[in-house]
């Protein structure tokens, strides 16, 4: 399979952990996004890497949540000290920076996490 | 970013063709115009996109309002595999281009 891969694809956590997901994007993808979504709602843009360099931030990361792509390959995102409204489908897109379909993102199937 | 507006939802007869309106009367001349669909426990996928003309590709057709402000996604012959909520969205395709989602439109097939 050459799609967006995430790991783990479900979570439950305590109130208070820490969470670490990974998203593996498509080889030749070098701009990474990552979004929240709610029971109900759409995707919300979290954020966005352009190779390693985190280019953007939503005010939804707030200091509890950081984001890595090192050497501008697979991402990881942290939650600390979780709360139950983190409880949400985690999603990583990556698109390609050029080419035919360079405005197209593929997203990967997600990580549910549930903070009890 | 330009905000869209589509009805809640919509059901359809399978083997039908599905008009699947979208209103966006704030568009600017730099957005496109993208679909997304997103089926039950999946990560949404791009359906189509457009900027002025109309569209057609192998999932479905893109039709543009002459002034932009309204557009309609077009599934000719519908399946049990479409029922998904579709998406509308307004972005650049700039360097980041990141995508604004709405509530979508909720589509149900009819067997």
């Amino acid at each position: 399979d050459t799609g967006v891969s995430q790991d783990p694809r479900h979570k439950i956590t305590k109130r208070g952990q820490n969470v670490t997901f990974r998203c593996d994007p498509i080889s030749e993808h070098n701009r990474l996004y990552w979004y929240r979504q709610t029971l109900g709602q759409g995707p919300e843009f979290l954020t966005y890497f352009q190779n390693e360099a985190q280019l953007e931030k939503s005010r939804l990361l707030s200091d509890r949540f950081s984001a890595e792509r090192p050497k501008g390959s697979f991402s990881t995102l942290e939650i600390q000290r979780t709360e139950q409204g983190d409880s949400a489908m985690y999603l990583c897109a990556s698109r390609p920076g050029r080419g035919f379909s360079s405005y197209e993102q593929y997203f990967g199937p997600g990580t549910r996490l549930t903070v009890t | 970013d330009a905000k869209t507006t589509q009805p809640n939802s919509m059901e359809s007869n399978e083997e039908e063709p599905v008009h699947l309106p979208c209103n966006h009367s704030t568009i600017s001349g730099t957005d496109y115009i993208h679909w997304y669909r997103q089926l039950p426990s999946q990560g949404p996928e791009y359906v189509i996109h457009g900027l002025t003309s109309n569209v057609n590709n192998r999932m479905a057709s893109l039709a543009i309002a002459e002034d932009r402000k309204s557009s309609t996604l077009i599934l000719h012959r519908a399946t049990l595999r479409d029922a998904a909520v579709y998406y509308c969205i307004l972005a650049t395709t700039g360097a980041n281009s990141k995508l604004t989602f709405g509530k979508g439109i909720t589509l149900s097939v009819r067997p």
